[in-house]
């Protein structure tokens, strides 16, 4: 079983509908991060949490440390939003190395 | 404008031939990480250093190699040793190996076989 779970895998949605996507991990954590991942391949950093909400923009992380759960929310949606949503954790026991979901490919359709 | 700088952005290899992959930082980051994406996986760890000079092995570093004699550049050397070498290099570094610096990243390195 992989200690990072994403769920969905793929995810296909409409133009202004309101995206979730799940990360559930197994292991004590220190932080854990969203990354958005473009077709072209660079990652970029969206949210590190360790505890509770944070919100940018359209975009909004939380986290239940208790649950080991987080969850990624993207508020109208749109066509630019389509790329690959990756969670990763900090786990405490680490050497700062994280563990990798292996992504949510996301498509908005116009 | 500062960040990380990854070259070439596709490359190609021989069989038996060694290729390195360029990473170079102008964030004055300490430490620095080369991942390895395949489809559908997460990202995989093959080395990182977190001080010039020093560096250690990831989960999955036979076949490669790396160096650290500057600060800011760390390259990924492809052996020949490595036999399915076929895939996405990511390159990332962080101003400290700590909790609560975040992690930027590179373009990246589609590498395939010849």
């Amino acid at each position: 079983k992989n200690e990072v779970e994403q769920s969905p895998q793929n995810l296909t949605a409409q133009e202004g509908e309101f995206i979730t996507i799940n990360c559930s991990y197994s292991v004590g954590i220190s932080a854990l991060h969203w990354l958005q991942q473009h077709p072209g391949g660079g990652i970029v950093s969206l949210f590190m949490l360790s505890s509770g909400k944070k919100k940018h923009g359209r975009l909004i992380a939380t986290i239940n440390i208790q649950e080991k759960h987080s969850s990624l929310h993207i508020t109208a949606s749109h066509p630019r939003d389509s790329a690959v949503y990756i969670c990763a954790v900090l786990p405490m026991d680490s050497n700062y190395q994280l563990i990798w979901g292996a992504g949510t490919k996301l498509i908005i359709k116009p | 404008d500062g960040g990380i700088t990854q070259s070439p952005k596709y490359l190609f290899r021989k069989e038996g031939q060694n290729v390195t992959l360029s990473c170079e930082q102008n964030l004055n980051h300490d430490a620095m990480y080369w991942y390895r994406q395949d489809p559908g996986q997460g990202l995989r760890l093959i080395y990182y250093s977190q001080i010039v000079n020093d560096f250690q092995k990831g989960d999955i570093a036979e076949g490669y190699s790396v160096s650290r004699e500057k600060k800011e550049s760390f390259p990924l050397t492809v052996t020949s040793a490595q036999k399915n070498p076929t895939a996405f290099y990511l390159c990332a570094s962080r101003s400290k190996a700590g909790v609560r610096n975040i992690q930027y990243f590179g373009a990246g390195t589609r590498l395939s076989v010849l």
